[in-house]
């Protein structure tokens, strides 16, 4: 069976602290991609990264970093130094024929 | 830019309506998809099609039905509405089903009373 995991509801940090989101998934393939995605306030998904398996290579862009660890079946997801405008609803997806979602994480920035 | 549409951002229908939720996507995307959103829930597959006239039911496919007649819409149904049916219904497009980036639309808050 494929599965998501976010075990991470909710998130609440102050501005310019560094926040790691979690992502554990399942899968029997040996061929598949991982994704994240922001929904701020406004409602629509924004994608954001997509990996695939063959590529353990972290990712960096700007204050945004990911941890790909088959090992571990981790996708994790880190912003560093936080602001208010990165508060959203992260979503993490594993695919392949389909996108598994992950429920989500909660992120809340404070000022 | 690469816009997926959807018809109505609010609907509010009441119980045993017939509703008609409209998604067009500009990108020549094979692949649409109709997901629900519920709080704690996640996205939840509803139905998604691969091509014109063709459609898969995805994980919660009852009380919904789908049409494709045209590659740029897809349309989903309620047939019959139902409280619990009130969600967030996103539509969404990609090139290559859970394999590429998917593209979203708005959303539509469907609220049924």
């Amino acid at each position: 069976a494929q599965k998501v995991t976010q075990a991470q509801t909710e998130i609440s940090v102050v501005e310019k602290e560094d926040v790691t989101l979690d992502c554990v998934y399942e899968t029997r393939d040996t061929t598949y991609y991982l994704f994240w995605y922001k929904q701020p306030p406004s409602g629509e998904l924004v994608f954001l990264i997509r990996r695939n398996s063959f590529d353990e290579q972290n990712e960096i862009s700007g204050r945004y970093s990911w941890n790909f660890q088959k090992s571990t079946s981790s996708f994790n997801f880190t912003i560093t130094a936080s602001q208010v405008v990165d508060s959203a609803v992260y979503f993490c997806a594993l695919g392949n024929y389909q996108l598994i979602w992950g429920a989500g994480t909660k992120l809340i920035i404070k000022p | 830019d690469v816009k997926v549409t959807q018809s109505s951002r609010y609907l509010v229908k009441r119980t045993g309506e017939k509703v008609f939720l409209e998604c067009v996507q500009d990108m020549d995307h094979e692949n649409m998809f109709w997901y629900r959103q519920d709080p704690g829930l996640g996205l939840r597959l509803i139905y998604f099609s691969y091509d014109v006239k063709m459609k898969e039911k995805g994980d919660i496919p009852e009380g919904y039905s789908v049409s494709r007649e045209k590659k740029e819409r897809f349309s989903l149904i309620l047939e019959s509405a139902s409280t619990n049916q009130t969600s967030m219904y996103l539509c969404a497009s990609s090139p290559a089903g859970g394999r590429t980036e998917a593209f979203f639309g708005q959303g539509t808050r469907l609220t049924v009373v």
